[in-house]
């Protein structure tokens, strides 16, 4: 079991659908991450948030829109996805984002397939 | 792309061998850190080592780190079925805080 929880872990969507990814970890981190993974290529970061605030987006489209409601959660709402977003999305934490000599610490991911 | 390259992109060895795989990465790193993703699951941390770092240890996992030819090498010994997963190596680059650039991975099988 990861101590980073994900739900749903699956998820099929229209394309003019809105739906939302969440993410919870327990361990106090105040850094959180999403990232995405097409089938066998690595994660591609998406966004960053650091003390509950939006420190880095990865030039991700509008259609994906990231919260951080409070230190333990994170979620990333979708609408009007396209075909090519069909992918793992997952999602991430760390003591703190601008220490670097930290590991980060993975959930299971959402697998998202969208019509 | 500041995204590392790995090789070999699959590896395939019996139980009982050791299986080496390698990173390269294109500057300045602060650390570099591999990961292993069993199918269908998250990534999980196996090891970190900084960049003032040759060599670490843990348990049967061996990293090198070269700066000067910006790559490192995972050494699994005496690997087992379960070692069977993907590896990807982490680059954080100096400048840029806790952003993880990952590699390309290598699709590790261990035959029992």
């Amino acid at each position: 079991d990861t101590e980073v929880t994900q739900t749903p872990k699956h998820l099929v969507m229209g394309m003019t659908n809105k739906k939302s990814l969440k993410c919870e970890q327990h361990m106090g981190h105040r850094a959180m991450y999403w990232y995405k993974q097409k089938a066998k290529k690595p994660p591609e970061l998406m966004f960053v948030y650091s003390y509950e605030k939006l420190s880095i987006n990865e030039s991700v489209p509008s259609r994906f829109s990231p919260e951080c409601p409070n230190s333990s959660l994170l979620n990333l709402h979708l609408h009007a996805l396209q075909p090519e977003d069909s992918a793992l999305y997952l999602c991430a934490s760390s003591q703190e984002a601008a220490a670097s000599n930290q590991p980060q610490h993975f959930g299971d991911g959402t697998r998202l397939s969208i019509l | 792309s500041q995204q590392g390259e790995e090789d070999p992109q699959a590896l395939s060895i019996q139980e009982g061998e050791n299986a080496t795989m390698n990173c390269s990465y294109k500057t300045s790193i602060n650390n570099l850190q591999w990961y292993r993703q069993n199918s269908g699951r998250g990534l999980v941390h196996l090891i970190l080592i900084r960049s003032n770092e040759r060599e670490k240890h843990s348990g049967r996992l061996r990293v090198t780190l070269d700066t000067s030819k910006k790559s490192s090498s995972l050494l699994i010994t005496a690997s087992r079925a379960a070692d069977t997963a993907s590896y990807f190596c982490a680059t954080v680059l100096r400048l840029t805080g806790n952003q993880f650039y990952f590699g390309t991975g290598t699709s590790l099988t261990v035959i029992p």
